[in-house]
């Protein structure tokens, strides 16, 4: 067990409205990461963070920011939501060092946009 | 760039049929990651495996075994004597040191029917 909650676990939400969703680690652990998971395109990286205020892009951050001003919490907002966002968000932590490289994951929030 | 091909969409046994899912990478780095991931109908994503780049020694786990074969940029997963508690979606996933980004497979879904 990572430690890793995600919350809201499951919302509803309005085109055009903003949503941010929050993930929440226990372990102190530097990297964390959220992926979008849709039909077809498996798991795919929206943006991450290497420490405190330390985030960059993935490959679909278009429409997303992320902010981590604690060790323990990464957000995840969009800004503005849209239906081509509708999708199962989950994120990740990475211990670093010796096991930089594997990611583990908390349990998912799936988001509907209508 | 990295890519990972999972091209089994679907497959479907009956119990305690042996199972191997397939997974062919692509990368042009030299030191890699490659990594196994389940995902049961509940939807968590549960790791089973990581393996470097280095090491192609194939690895037995209970049921779960692994061949790598960097000459065929293969990592094939086979469950012996498959259970109905197998039931679910598999990834294959790499990730490159030079990077920081886990890129997926699309995934297997895998039936065990009793």
């Amino acid at each position: 067990d990572a430690g890793i909650t995600q919350s809201p676990r499951h919302k509803v939400t309005e085109t055009g409205t903003p949503v941010t969703l929050r993930c929440h680690q226990t372990e102190n652990h530097r990297y964390m990461y959220w992926y979008r998971q849709d039909p077809g395109h498996g798991l795919r990286l929206i943006h991450y963070s290497y420490g405190v205020k330390d985030t960059d892009k993935g490959e679909v951050s278009d429409g997303y920011s992320v902010s981590r001003s604690k060790t323990e919490d990464f957000l995840l907002t969009l800004e503005s939501a849209t239906s081509s966002q509708t999708s199962v968000y989950f994120c990740a932590i990475s211990e670093g060092g010796a096991r930089l490289y594997e990611q583990y994951f908390g349990p998912g929030t799936r988001l509907t946009v209508t | 760039a990295q890519k990972v091909t999972q091209a089994q969409t679907e497959i479907s046994v009956v119990e305690k049929e042996d199972v191997t899912l397939d997974c062919v990478y692509e990368t042009r780095d030299t030191t890699y990651y490659l990594f196994w991931y389940k995902q049961p109908p509940s939807g968590e994503l549960v790791f089973l495996i990581r393996r470097n780049s280095f090491d192609e020694q194939n690895e037995i786990s209970g049921r779960y075994s692994w061949n790598f074969q960097k000459s065929t940029s293969s990592f094939n997963f086979t469950i012996t004597a498959s259970q109905v508690v197998d039931s679910a979606v598999y990834f294959c996933a790499l990730i490159e040191t030079s990077g920081s980004r886990l890129t997926f497979g699309e995934g297997t879904q895998l039936t065990v029917n009793p």
